[in-house]
Parts: C-alpha cells; structure tokens; sequence
C-alpha cells in the first residue's frame, strides 16, 4: 500500500513562510496532489505535479522530487485564513492515497 | 455548475442498524469515490466508480458496499452498524483523466 508521512503540525506567524513535508513509500503512483480543509469543511484541491519540479499557483507552491519519494508544499505570505489541515496525497490503481494530514496555525 | 451535494448532512443511527449515503456528482463528471475521514485514521479510501463499475476498494469490512447508478449519482450502504464507524463521508467527483478531486460537503454519521 501508500504511505505518506508528513508534521502532525505546524505553527507560523501571519507573514512568514511554511514548507509541509510529505515523504512517500510507494512507486507507480500518478503524480502528487495537495488538499486543504477547515474545519468542518470539505478537502479542496490545492495544487497537483505529475512530472518532477516546482508548480506554482499564487502564494502556493508545491514540488515533487521522484528520486527522493519527497514532496513539499510551501505557503508564502502567511494569511489566517490559511490556518487549516493539509494534506498530500498519491493516486495509483484508481485509489487516492492520503497522508495523515499537517495542522497548520496561524498566528496574529 | 454545482458542486457534489451528499444527502443526508448528518445522521444518527443504532449499532446494528444499516444506513444509505447519497452522492451527486458534479455534472459531466462519472467518477465518483468516497472516502471516510475520522480523527484517528484521517482521510480512507473507501471506493472509486466509474461508467457504474467499481474499479477500486480500500480496505474496508464487507459492511460497507456502493454502487453508481446510469447518472453518475453514487451511493454507499453500511450495513450492521458498529460505534467505530461514526465518521464523516465525503464523497468526490473528478472529471475523466482529471488530477483535482471535487469533495462534497459529507455525511456525519453517528452510531449509537
């Protein structure tokens, strides 16, 4: 099966910078995606890389190393809003693999 | 378009008893999966269905089935209810050779 390790949690003030770490223990997957979700609320879609490298998509930013079983998603310009769970996932054989998910708080 | 709507939101049930989730899909879209998310496990992968066919399961007990209907609406069934499956399922939808998964708002169930 997938397994995807990544920080239970992580705590960052309004402004700064957070790397979530996702390392992986599977091969033949698809590519890695990135979710996030409030609470109480649904998983949404983040960001996706198929292909080795950094994929950018406003203050979000995720990249994947194949050679390394290693990923990361990176949040610049810390806002509150972003004080949510995270979580990378793997697709292989039509099942989605998800991590265990990284709590992240937002400090004023 | 709409999102992925899941009837009920909330349900609470008996051990023992048998319970039916609903999903509907984004429209256009025939995939389907739903997943279980609970404190302790995080996000499970329970099923994915496309075209009416199960082309995936996780590594549920034979109590939890689903099935996708000619529309793409999906639905799953829990059958002999047990505390340990209190949770919340979510369902999603994902466009055909699409990475981004679409995630109803769920399901919280509570067995008593």
């Amino acid at each position: 099966g997938q397994s995807l390790e990544q920080p239970s949690e992580v705590t960052a003030v309004e402004g700064a910078i957070v790397q979530i770490n996702c390392t992986y223990q599977t091969s033949g997957f698809y590519g890695l995606s990135w979710y996030q979700q409030h609470d109480g609320g649904a998983p949404t879609f983040l960001s996706y890389n198929g292909l080795d490298g950094l994929e950018e998509t406003g203050r979000f930013s995720s990249f994947l190393s194949r050679s390394d079983s290693y990923g990361y998603l990176l949040l610049q310009e810390l806002q509150m809003k972003d004080s949510a769970s995270y979580f990378c996932a793997v697709r292989r054989d039509y099942k989605l693999s998800f991590g265990a998910g990284t709590t992240v708080t937002v400090r004023a | 378009k709409a999102g992925v709507t899941q009837t009920p939101r909330y349900l609470i049930k008996t051990r023992g008893q048998q319970v039916t989730l609903s999903c509907s899909p984004i429209s256009g879209h025939r995939s389907v999966s739903w997943y279980q998310q609970t404190p302790g496990q995080g996000l499970q992968f329970l099923f994915e269905y496309f075209s009416e066919t199960q082309r995936n399961k996780g590594n549920f007990p034979g109590r939890f089935s689903g099935r996708q209907f000619s529309n793409s609406r999906s639905e799953m069934n829990v059958s002999t209810l047990e505390l340990g499956d209190s949770a919340l399922y979510l369902c999603a939808s994902r466009e055909s050779g699409g990475h981004e998964q679409f995630f109803g708002p769920g399901t919280r169930l509570t067995v008593l």
